[in-house]
């Protein structure tokens, strides 16, 4: 049962790169969304999407695409990487339904540097 | 709007001490409530919930009550372990849009 699965675990990136995190979900969850960690900072929404073709912004959209074509899948991509975008980042999805007590899963981080 | 205020961290305990780390929150209408943990380079998973006022939830020894009318929802256990060192997260969800409002995250280090 592999629940929410991001890769890569690590990235180091030039200023100016651009990458694509992955993160898969075997679930079924329709929700699903993509934080970032920083020291200090707690967790931050990126962004999010309740279904496969619907995504909207977080708190801190800036600078981060997403898509969602299918249920399982949503990449973030980072067009052009700079060092503010250094983090980890978590996906996380849990259940639709519209309920407000849903658990949600999530996967393993992947810590990104950008120099 | 809606918020959760954790203690701030860190926190450091000997084995065996009584553990609590504080959340309060502001929200409107009636949230369902939880803590996370986050062990040393993993990501976070659930580690008890509570959806309506006067529910306890509890998990590894872990309790915490929802407290509606001091909008608390404190993180308890009885006697901690080396094992529970981690970072605790407090959050509520408070629609139906599923959005958790996080707190800040609370690093607790238990020493032998």
């Amino acid at each position: 049962n592999a629940g929410v699965t991001q890769t890569p675990k690590f990235q180091v990136l030039k200023t100016g790169q651009s990458m694509t995190l992955q993160c898969a979900q075997d679930m079924n969850h329709e929700y699903m969304s993509w934080y970032r960690q920083d020291p200090g900072m707690g967790l931050r929404l990126i962004h999010y999407s309740v279904g496969a073709g619907i995504t909207d912004q977080g708190e801190v959209p800036n600078g981060y695409n997403v898509s969602r074509s299918t249920t399982e899948d949503f990449p973030l991509r980072l067009l052009s990487a700079a060092p503010s975008q250094t983090s980890v980042y978590f996906c996380a999805s849990s259940y639709s339904g519209g309920q407000s007590n849903t658990e949600a899963f999530f996967g393993q981080g992947t810590r990104l540097t950008v120099v | 709007g809606n918020s959760v205020t954790q203690m701030e961290g860190p926190v450091t305990l000997s084995e065996e001490a009584f553990l609590t780390i504080n959340c309060t929150y502001t929200a409107t209408g009636y949230p369902s409530l939880f803590w996370y943990v986050q062990y040393p380079g993993e990501g976070l998973q659930l580690l008890l919930k509570a959806t309506k006022a006067d529910d306890k939830g509890s998990n590894k020894g872990f309790e915490a009550t929802y407290r509606k009318e001091t909008t608390s929802f404190h993180l308890e256990k009885g006697s901690a372990q080396v094992s529970d060192s981690a970072v605790y997260f407090c959050a509520l969800n408070a629609g139906n849009n599923r959005k958790l409002i996080w707190g800040l995250g609370t690093s607790l280090a238990v020493n032998p």
